[in-house]
């Protein structure tokens, strides 16, 4: 069946950067899209942005511009979403979604606190 | 960037039926689809392309589009209805938004 796994939590001092991955599995990966979608604690979804593993091609939301990267590794079918210059209000829980957002990944903590 | 826009709450009693509307700009002309989130859990998709139900969504979960808004309707909400339910659109460009959120209460 379709699955997205994604690293363990993390917690990180303010100014750092974070590296989230997302395995997936049960299909062929360079077929469909992958979004990431954070929810800081107690606040609604945002949308971060969207890469193609075809071709590694992104599209970012405006707000994450220029602090966001989003990359694949078709070899081991895993994307990834790093989140630079860490200040606290990027504490959330952070997840991968599969092009139609029908199939989620379990979600990572990532935590900035000095 | 583009804005969508829910009602902060509804409430309703088991067996009534709920409505949650999300208006934007972007709805004119895109699709919508709606996802509901249980707390400590990921959201899970109940509507996509505006009124599609994914399989083992129940019936009683529908869509609607009229002009800049869509609506979510829970016909009959029980009690484990209850969650956040959030919208969601993308532009052209494949930026997506989704709405601030609307908790249903049912009891």
């Amino acid at each position: 069946q379709v699955q997205l796994v994604q690293s363990g939590a993390e917690v990180k001092k303010p100014g750092a950067s974070v590296k989230v991955s997302c395995k997936a599995s049960g299909y062929t990966f360079t077929s469909y899209y992958m979004h990431w979608v954070r929810q800081a604690p107690g606040q609604g979804l945002e949308w971060m942005g969207i890469i193609n593993p075809s071709g590694g091609s992104t599209s970012y939301a405006q707000k994450f511009q220029g602090r966001v990267t989003m990359t694949r590794d078709t070899s081991t079918s895993t994307v990834y979403m790093e989140l630079s210059s860490l200040r606290s209000e990027d504490t959330a829980v952070y997840y991968c979604a599969l092009d139609g957002m029908d199939v989620w990944g379990q979600g990572t903590t990532v935590t900035v606190s000095s | 960037s583009y804005e969508l826009t829910q009602p902060s709450s509804v409430s309703v009693s088991p067996g009534q039926t709920a409505r949650i509307t999300c208006s934007g700009d972007v709805l004119a002309k895109k699709y919508a689809r709606w996802f509901q989130q249980k707390p400590g859990q990921a959201p899970v998709l109940v509507i996509y392309k505006d009124s599609e139900r994914p399989s083992g969504i129940p019936e009683r979960f529908s869509g609607s589009s009229s002009g800049t808004t869509v609506t979510l309707t829970i016909s009959g909400a029980q009690v484990e209805d209850e969650a956040d339910y959030y919208c969601y659109s993308a532009a052209d460009n494949n930026e997506g938004v989704f709405g601030g959120g609307t908790k249903l209460t049912v009891l």
